[in-house]
């Protein structure tokens, strides 16, 4: 069964250092997303991606992060200069369309010290 | 703006109980869909079912069932017989509009099942 792959499961890293997080989504997926999840809180939506652009974001997604589509498989997020507040669990998801199951990838941790 | 809603932090049953987990939600929008995922100890998010707002038929795949009442915003979830397998956290989930551009979570429910 095709799935979401997401690299690396856990990171660890000095606050101030940038971070990637990358993401292979299903193969004819059109419709991308980052997700991050604090530590025993709710899943919180940070951006969507279609079409080579950001088609969506949260107030979390500010000027610090970034994302990219650079070869036509991954799907990464770039975070600038990590915060404290940054570590949580990642997720990457993507859908065939808009409108409706999300398929998400087992999550990156990351850990900012 | 969208609202979900899990009042239930925690819920324990003993194994082959029947369990419901509640989920209420808020929106201005007449076109939504509403999910639910399984977090299991592993931490991936498994994705349960997806209802849209038109259809408020209950559904039932398995020891599964969703029970979607517009009239009370509310899209709860019944595992019937439950199994230790099913420990998980629950989430439930909306989007408006029609599309799932952005899903909107609740809080999660942590179900523990004993043997």
């Amino acid at each position: 069964e095709p799935e979401v792959t997401q690299t690396p499961s856990h990171q660890v890293t000095q606050m101030g250092q940038e971070v990637i997080l990358r993401c292979v989504p299903i193969s004819n997926h059109l419709y991308f997303y980052w997700y991050r999840q604090i530590l025993g809180q709710k899943v919180e939506f940070l951006v969507s991606f279609y079409n080579n652009e950001i088609s969506e974001k949260s107030e979390i997604f500010d000027d610090q992060f970034s994302v990219e589509r650079p070869d036509g498989s991954n799907f990464t997020l770039k975070i600038r200069s990590t915060k404290l507040e940054d570590s949580a669990m990642y997720f990457c998801a993507s859908s065939e369309v808009g409108n409706g199951e999300l398929f998400f990838g087992e999550g990156s941790r990351l850990t900012v010290l | 703006a969208q609202k979900v809603t899990q009042a239930q932090t925690e819920i324990s049953v003993v194994e082959k109980e029947d369990v419901t987990l509640d989920c209420v939600y808020e929106t201005r929008d007449t076109t939504y869909y509403l999910f639910w995922y399984k977090q299991p100890p592993s931490g991936e998010l498994v994705f349960l079912i997806r209802r849209n707002s038109f259809d408020e038929q209950n559904e039932i795949s398995g020891r599964y069932s969703w029970n979607f009442q517009k009239s009370t915003s509310s899209f709860n979830f019944t595992i019937t017989a439950s199994q230790v397998v099913d420990s998980a956290v629950y989430f439930c989930a909306l989007s408006e509009s029609g599309s799932a551009r952005q899903l909107t979570f609740g809080s999660g429910t942590q179900l523990t099942v004993l043997p």
